[in-house]
């Protein structure tokens, strides 16, 4: 199946700073990434669905100020958590796709903690 | 809106007792598809299976069976003679028209598997 990567697998950063994950396709052209969050021991949300070259379209009540997504080309995407908090501390999931009729490819997840 | 309801939030067994992992679903599509991934500790998801509403014919892949019911809005999960490797949350997903619309995952049922 086709390969989605995921950096950093693991990240630690103070409150109040800002953190960048990164989602790429690394075998196939991803005209949309989703972005999902997983808490302990819960389900994931989908938080976004962004598509190459325009805006990301979040879900309700997910910040669009907070979570920055860009996805300026056809094999990344980034979700940056700005000023974060203990409270965003979560699994951060990527899923991408080549064409709408097409399977969705999960990367391995970023965890962020948040101190 | 679209619903998937895993009643049972974990299950524990011994080796080599069969288990079934249930799905109940909502959604007002005509066409639909229907998915299972397993999350080991690790984090990733891994796919499993993906089904579309019209095919009700039930699957059998090695050691696992699944069972689409449209009558009862279900899509249960079977392990046959399991296995420690196969402890992991397993979740259940749906999608909209097109396969990889927006994803609805079930709450997910952790699975022990006890030697």
């Amino acid at each position: 199946g086709a390969v989605v990567s995921q950096h950093p697998s693991r990240v630690i950063c103070k409150s109040g700073t800002s953190v960048k994950i990164e989602c790429r396709s690394l075998d196939f052209q991803a005209t949309t990434m989703f972005w999902y969050r997983q808490f302990p021991k819960k389900s994931l949300m989908l938080m976004a669905t962004s598509n190459e070259g325009s805006k990301a379209t979040y879900e309700q009540g997910v910040e669009k100020d907070k979570f920055l997504i860009n996805h300026a080309s056809l094999t990344l995407s980034t979700l940056t958590v700005t000023s974060a908090h203990p409270e965003d501390s979560s699994f951060y999931i990527c899923s991408a796709r080549f064409g709408s009729q097409d399977e969705q490819y999960f990367g391995p997840g970023t965890r962020l903690t948040v101190t | 809106a679209q619903k998937v309801t895993q009643a049972q939030t974990e299950i524990s067994v011994v080796e080599k007792e069969d288990v079934t992992l249930d799905c109940v679903y909502e959604t007002r599509d005509t066409t639909y598809y229907l998915f299972w991934y397993k999350q080991p500790p690790s984090g990733e998801l891994v796919f499993l299976i993906r089904r579309n509403s019209f095919d009700e014919q039930n699957e059998i892949s090695g050691r696992y069976s699944w069972n689409f019911q449209k009558s009862t809005s279900s899509f249960n999960f079977t392990i046959t003679a399991s296995q420690v490797v196969d402890s992991a949350v397993y979740f259940c997903a749906l999608s909209g028209q097109g396969g990889s619309e927006k994803l609805v995952f079930g709450k997910g049922t952790k699975l022990t598997v006890n030697p």
